[in-house]
């Protein structure tokens, strides 16, 4: 079972670089979301969408964008990078109800 | 607004002994409420949820939490700690009707052999 895959799972950026951090499911699941987690301020949600064509900003989206065009994949844009957005980023989605959310395995970023 | 606290950057248990993670929540509404673990490098792992009915939920790995609706608490525990249970914990929130997690700073459980 794949479940949620993010590609790449290590990257460097020079300041001002662009790039897409790729998430895909293969569960079917209608919500995905994208976090950053930085030490000790656990995950800040960036953006997230409730289905295909719909995506709205969370807690910190700020230099992201994002969009859904397929229920499978949530690709996740740097427009252009900068250090304070060296992080690991993490995707997740989860089916509507009750259940937890399944996260992917993280992209390291780091800028330079 | 919904938020979480983890009041303990770090926990330090020896091996045998029973451990707990803390944890306090904030929701508008009825709380869906979740503990994740991560290991280095790692994505994060379900471990257990508390949606509704028994307040004690248990988990995977031998972990359970108890959820107080008084206190606005769901602090994890396990009875006897592993070497192997050392990693870095989540607890996250959502309120009633939304999809958003929110997650606490984390605390790094570590137990000594």
């Amino acid at each position: 079972n794949a479940g949620v895959t993010q590609t790449p799972k290590f990257q460097v950026l020079k300041t001002g670089q662009s790039m897409t951090l790729q998430c895909a499911q293969d569960m079917n699941h209608e919500y995905m979301s994208w976090y950053r987690q930085d030490p000790g301020m656990g995950l800040r949600l960036i953006h997230y969408s409730v289905g295909a064509g719909i995506t709205d900003q969370g807690e910190v989206p700020n230099g992201y964008n994002v969009s859904r065009s397929t229920t499978e994949d949530f690709p996740l844009r740097l427009l252009s990078a900068a250090p304070s957005q060296t992080s690991v980023y993490f995707c997740a989605s989860s089916p509507p109800g009750y259940t937890e959310a399944f996260f992917g395995q993280g992209t390291r970023l780091t800028v330079v | 607004a919904q938020s979480v606290a983890q009041p303990e950057d770090q926990v330090n248990v020896a091996e045998g002994n029973p451990l707990t993670v803390k944890c306090t929540y904030s929701v508008s509404g009825n709380p869906y409420l979740f503990w994740y673990v991560q290991y280095p490098n790692r994505g994060l792992q379900f471990l257990l949820k508390y949606i509704t009915g028994d307040n004690l939920v248990k988990g995977s790995y031998g972990f359970e939490a108890e959820f107080n609706k008084s206190q606005t608490s769901f602090h994890l525990k396990k009875p006897s700690a592993l070497v192997s249970d050392s990693a870095l914990y989540f607890c996250a929130v959502r309120d009633y009707g939304d999809y958003k997690l929110s997650f606490g700073a984390g605390t790094t459980v570590t137990v000594r052999a």
